[in-house]
C-alpha cells in the first residue's frame, strides 16, 4: 500500500459526460500527478500541482483539467468525454519535485460507452 | 527535449536466469531517470532512480541497474528471476522540475517455471 488513494475504483459513464477523479497524496506529500494508461497511448504523464499551484503540464487535452486543494488532495475532471477517453488514470504523490520519488495510487479505471 | 526508449516490448526468462531490461534515453538536461514495476491490475511501485548521484543504483527485490552516459542507457538487471517478478515494467525520465515526465513503453516480462 502507497498511502496514495484514489476514488472511485471503477467508473463507466456515456459519451459526453463529465466526470470527476479524486486523489489524496500520501501524508506530507506536497506534490501530486496525475497520469493517463491506455493500450495505445501507454503511460502519459498529464499535470503536477505543489502545493496547490499548477506546476508542469504534459499531453493534458483542454477537455480536462485539475486542481489541487488546501488539504492537499486533487481533483482531475474530465468533460466533453470521448470514447478515445477509457483509460486508468493514475494519482501519484511526492514531497516535492522531479528526483523525489513518487508514490503512485491504485488508479481509476474509465469506461466511456 | 526528453524521450525514453525500451528495447524490448517482451523479454522471457527462466526463473533462477540473469534478466536484462533495456532502456535508452534522451535529455538536454542531467535526468533523473526511474524504474518502475507494475503488477496486473496494480498501481506502480518504484524499484529504483538515478539522480546523479553514483551511477550504479540499488533498488528494491534485487533489481539494480547503471547509468551509462557515453551509451545514455539505463538497463535495469536482476543476477535471479523469481516467478514474482513476472510483470510490466517501465523506465522514466524525468527533467528538472518535474517537467515533461516521459513514460517509456514498458516491457513485459515473463518468467518461466
Amino acid at each position: 500500500d502507497s498511502g496514495v488513494t484514489q476514488t472511485p475504483k471503477h467508473l463507466i459513464t456515456a459519451t459526453g459526460q463529465r466526470v470527476t477523479l479524486r486523489c489524496s497524496p500520501r501524508s506530507g506529500d506536497l506534490s501530486v500527478y496525475w497520469y493517463q494508461q491506455s493500450l495505445d497511448q501507454g503511460l502519459q504523464f498529464l499535470i503536477q500541482y505543489y502545493n496547490g499551484e499548477e506546476r508542469a503540464k504534459g499531453n493534458i487535452l483542454e477537455r480536462f483539467s485539475a486542481q489541487q486543494f488546501p488539504d492537499l488532495h486533487s481533483e482531475l475532471n474530465l468533460s466533453s468525454l470521448e470514447l478515445g477517453d477509457s483509460a486508468l488514470y493514475f494519482c501519484a504523490s511526492s514531497v516535492v519535485g522531479s528526483s523525489d520519488e513518487q508514490y503512485f495510487g491504485p488508479g481509476t479505471r474509465l469506461t466511456v460507452t | 527535449a526528453q524521450s525514453v526508449t525500451q528495447l524490448d516490448s517482451h523479454v522471457s526468462v527462466s526463473e533462477g536466469t540473469p534478466v536484462l531490461l533495456r532502456c535508452n534515453y534522451s535529455s538536454s538536461y542531467s535526468p533523473s531517470l526511474f524504474w518502475y514495476v507494475q503488477h496486473p491490475n496494480k498501481g506502480l511501485q518504484l524499484l529504483l532512480k538515478y539522480t546523479s548521484a553514483a551511477t550504479l543504483v540499488k533498488g528494491i527485490n534485487g533489481f539494480e541497474a547503471e547509468f551509462k552516459k557515453s551509451e545514455t542507457s539505463f538497463h535495469l538487471t536482476k543476477p535471479s528471476a523469481h516467478m514474482s517478478d513476472a510483470a510490466e515494467y517501465f523506465c522514466v525520465v524525468r527533467g528538472p522540475g518535474g517537467f515533461k515526465t516521459i513514460f517509456g513503453a514498458g516491457t513485459r516480462l515473463f518468467v518461466k517455471a
